[in-house]
């Protein structure tokens, strides 16, 4: 069965990075893109940006643009977002979520909580 | 970007009751639309895409409408299960983008 399976919670320092990482199984990783969202305290969705883990393309939502970064690991059916400069408003669920087509999404993540806190 | 306005934002239904949820979108998205329920401490399930089409797995007492900008999602007969906050999401542009949620409780 298909399984996104998200790194722990983090905690971190103001200003600094963190790479959260979501591996997938159960799927030919390749097939399909693999997309970031956000949510906000319990709040709404925003779309951060999906990677092609075939080609390693990317497209992101301009807001994001300078804040995320989306990498992939094919030897180890792995997609990893990279945030930096970390502020509280990034304090957030972040959820990776696989592409069924045209943007829609079926298998999401459980969620990593990110805490941006000194 | 297109925005998606829900409506309401929160409701509550009784069992067996019908529920319907609003979005509309700032612009014509042509059917692209997706709802996703979202339970307590749970991550984002897909119920419907493409306006109308039941993701699988899905109850039939789930049912999705609409065109142009204006859209619904149905619950035919509300269960207790069906609890949870409900969005809706564009899916026909980039960036995608989601609707504020609706809240549906039990009454």
């Amino acid at each position: 069965q298909v399984n996104l399976l998200q790194s722990g919670a983090a905690l971190v320092k103001p200003g600094a990075s963190v790479k959260l990482s979501c591996k997938a199984s159960g799927y030919t990783f390749t097939d399909y893109y693999i997309h970031w969202v956000k949510q906000s305290h319990g709040k709404s969705l925003e779309w951060i940006g999906y990677i092609n883990p075939n080609s390693g393309y990317t497209n992101y939502n301009e807001k994001f643009k300078s804040k995320a970064t989306l990498t992939v690991d094919k030897s180890t059916n792995t997609a990893y977002m990279e945030l930096s400069r970390l502020t509280s408003e990034d304090s957030a669920t972040y959820y990776c979520t696989r592409d069924y087509y045209d943007g829609y999404t079926d298998y999401w993540g459980q969620g990593v909580m990110v805490t941006v806190s000194s | 970007d297109i925005q998606m306005t829900q409506s309401p934002a929160s409701l509550s239904a009784s069992l067996g009751e019908t529920v319907t949820i609003q979005c509309r979108a700032s612009e014509d998205i042509y059917s692209g639309l997706a709802w996703y329920q979202q339970k307590p401490g749970k991550s984002p399930q897909l119920l419907i895409y493409g306006a109308s089409s039941l993701q699988d797995g899905v109850p039939s007492r789930f049912s999705g409408s609409g065109s142009g900008t204006q859209y619904s999602l149905k619950i035919s007969s509300m269960q207790t299960e069906d609890e949870g906050v409900y969005f809706c999401q564009q899916g026909l542009k980039y960036p995608l983008t989601f609707g504020s949620g609706t809240k549906l409780e039990i009454k």
